[in-house]
């Protein structure tokens, strides 16, 4: 077990929906990671948020946004899904954007959009 | 030309075989470079890093970075079945750099 949760751990919507996945980091971690792995792409970085300000950005797609609360827990938002959308979801987090080579997984949310 | 490419298998060994893992990549400007597990159905976890070229031990597990050839390398000995799983090897250019992953090979170890 990383110390990194995710919810929900599934997700089934359909096509122009929009969802919200939630991340809460390990204890004492200040900066999350949000990654969309697909059997095609593999795992591929979206956004970065370091206590609560958005510090890089990855192949996040304007459709995505996401946010970071003071009490450090993430929220990935999807818009307008299309059927590609499906995917696993994995946020990540670590201590400081410093120790960004070591990152601890959450189990992740699949989508499936139907 | 993917950044870190990987063959996605499936390598079948095996149980007790010593198992080699290869990746490549193309930025010369990664210096830091992590072999990542990931079981069915879980996340990823952090199994070793290296830092520029060498070699890295750790219990079974041996990485191994060759920059000259941007070669990257994960030996396993005495391979067990719990050792079933994809692993993604990645690289990065700096500590607070975002990584880069392969898509990942995925390992069956055979009682």
């Amino acid at each position: 077990d990383s110390g990194v949760t995710q919810t929900p751990k599934h997700l089934i919507t359909a096509t122009g929906q929009r969802v919200t996945l939630r991340c809460s980091p390990r204890s004492g971690d200040l900066s999350v990671y949000w990654y969309q792995q697909s059997l095609d792409q593999g795992l591929q970085f979206l956004i970065q948020y370091y206590n609560g300000e958005e510090r890089a950005k990855g192949n996040i797609l304007e459709r995505f946004s996401a946010q970071q609360f003071p009490d450090l827990h993430s929220e990935l938002n999807l818009s307008s899904l299309e059927l590609g959308d499906s995917a696993l979801y994995f946020c990540a987090s670590s201590r400081t954007p410093r120790e960004a080579w070591e990152q601890y997984f959450g189990p992740g949310t699949r989508l499936t959009v139907t | 030309q993917k950044e870190v490419e990987q063959d996605p298998g499936p390598l079948s060994v095996p149980e007790g075989a010593i198992v080699s893992l290869n990746c490549t990549y193309s930025n010369s400007a990664f210096q830091y470079f992590m072999w990542y597990r990931q079981y069915s159905r879980k996340g990823p976890e952090l199994l070793m890093y290296t830092y520029s070229s060498g070699n890295k031990e750790d219990g079974r597990f041996t990485a191994q970075v060759d920059k000259s050839s941007k070669y990257i390398s994960l030996f396993i000995r005495d391979s067990q079945p719990s050792d079933s799983a994809t692993y993604l090897c990645a690289g990065t250019m700096n500590r607070d750099d975002k990584i880069i992953f392969g898509k990942g090979t995925r390992l069956h170890i055979l009682p």
